[in-house]
Parts: C-alpha cells; sequence; structure tokens
C-alpha cells in the first residue's frame, strides 16, 4: 500500500523567509504532483514532476523530485502572505498517468504572518 | 471545469437516506474516479473505474457503491447515508493523454455533503 507523508503539517512563518515543505513516499514512483487549497476552496494544480531530478518553478514556490530517496520538496522563497495556504503531495503509482488514481499526503498548512 | 459535470453541489441528507453523486466527462477518458476529503486531511480515493464497465475499490470504499455503465458518466451511490459520510466528494477532471506525460487530474468545486 502506497504511503505519502508530508511534514511539517502546520507550518506559521514570517514573511520574507524561507522554507521546505517535504513530502516522502514509499513506494516507486516518478510522477507526482503538488496543489493548493485556500480554506473553502477546491484543489488549484501547482507542479507536476515526472521523472528523478525533475525541478519546476513558478514565481517563490520550487519544486523538486528525487525518485531514488522517494522525496520531492516544495521550497518557499521569501514567502508573502498570499502564499498561505494548504499544501498538498500526491503520488501516482502508475508512471504512465491514469488508471488507479492518486494518494495524497494529508497536507500542510502554512499561515505567513506579516 | 470544461469537461466534467457533478452534480449536485450541494446535499444535506439524513441518517438513512440514499443518494447518487453523478459525474459526466466528455474528454473520451477511459479512467474516473471518486475521492472524498474531510475536513484536516487530504483527498482519499473511494472507486476508480479504469475502464468502462469496470470498478475498482479505492482507499476507503466501504458504504459506497459507484457505476460505470458508460464511458462518459460514473456515479457514486450512498445506500444508507451515515454521518461519518459527511465530506466534500470530488470527480476530477482529467487532462492530456492516458499513458503521456501530459495527463494530469484537476479538481472542481466538488459536492459538499453533509448527513445529520
Amino acid at each position: 500500500e502506497l504511503k505519502v507523508e508530508q511534514n511539517p503539517l502546520f507550518l506559521s512563518m514570517q514573511e520574507g523567509k524561507n522554507y521546505t515543505i517535504y513530502c516522502n513516499y514509499s513506494t516507486t514512483s516518478d510522477r507526482l504532483y503538488w496543489y493548493r487549497q485556500d480554506p473553502g476552496k477546491s484543489l488549484e494544480s501547482l507542479f507536476v514532476l515526472l521523472s528523478n531530478g525533475a525541478v519546476k518553478q513558478e514565481g517563490r514556490l520550487m519544486a523538486s523530485l528525487d525518485t531514488k530517496a522517494r522525496l520531492s520538496t516544495l521550497h518557499i522563497t521569501a514567502a508573502v502572505h498570499d502564499l498561505s495556504a494548504t499544501y498538498f503531495c500526491a503520488v501516482d503509482e502508475y508512471s504512465g498517468g491514469g488508471a488507479d488514481g492518486l494518494t495524497f499526503g494529508k497536507g500542510t498548512h502554512l499561515i505567513i504572518q506579516p | 471545469n470544461a469537461g466534467v459535470t457533478q452534480t449536485p453541489k450541494f446535499q444535506v441528507l439524513k441518517t438513512g437516506q440514499s443518494m447518487t453523486l453523478q459525474c459526466a466527462q466528455d474528454m473520451n477518458h477511459n479512467s474516473m474516479y471518486w475521492y472524498r476529503q474531510d475536513p484536516g486531511m487530504g483527498l482519499r480515493l473511494i472507486y476508480y473505474s479504469a475502464s468502462e464497465g469496470t470498478t475498482d475499490k479505492g482507499e476507503v470504499p466501504n458504504g459506497y457503491n459507484v457505476s460505470r455503465l458508460n464511458k462518459r458518466e460514473f456515479s457514486l451511490r450512498l445506500e444508507s447515508a451515515a454521518p461519518s459520510q459527511t465530506s466534500v466528494y470530488f470527480c476530477p477532471l482529467t487532462t492530456g493523454t492516458e499513458g503521456c506525460t501530459n495527463y494530469e487530474q484537476y479538481f472542481g468545486p466538488g459536492t459538499r455533503l453533509t448527513v445529520t
């Protein structure tokens, strides 16, 4: 059974600081997603990482994937209040995409304070 | 989300009542999914269907039945609703080509179900 663990689950940080969210998973996979969710809203797709060493960046967020370590990171640079949200990683065991669905982590609830 | 229609958007049920959530897609994809999200949790897969006429259990299938009678539609039925089934239910839009690197799942507003 695939397990996906995120840490930390809760994070309060100040604006301007850098931090990293970690996503570990228990089986071989080279397909990992990051989503953002604002309170009361649905999930917004942030990144799709498809191979070992993949790195993607959008604004102050950068995601990477190390399939050998079964680890993905989401790095926040010079945080701003607007990035406050819950962030989820999700793993697809099926490297081709599709078939048997995604397994999600419990999410990291991020609060960025002025 | 263009390409997938999930109904209803909101529903309140009493314990023991039944209901069916409907999901229809026009992307001609083989795979369809039902997830639930409880407060403070990530999404958990209830059932999925890899192709028309086939269904498989996900992580939390108990208390649910599904039906994939055609390629477009994948329905989720609660035969006897329980308060533990209060949740937000998602049938995601899938884009790209199955088996290819551009395949992704996008999540719309879902169905907010409350069982009292």
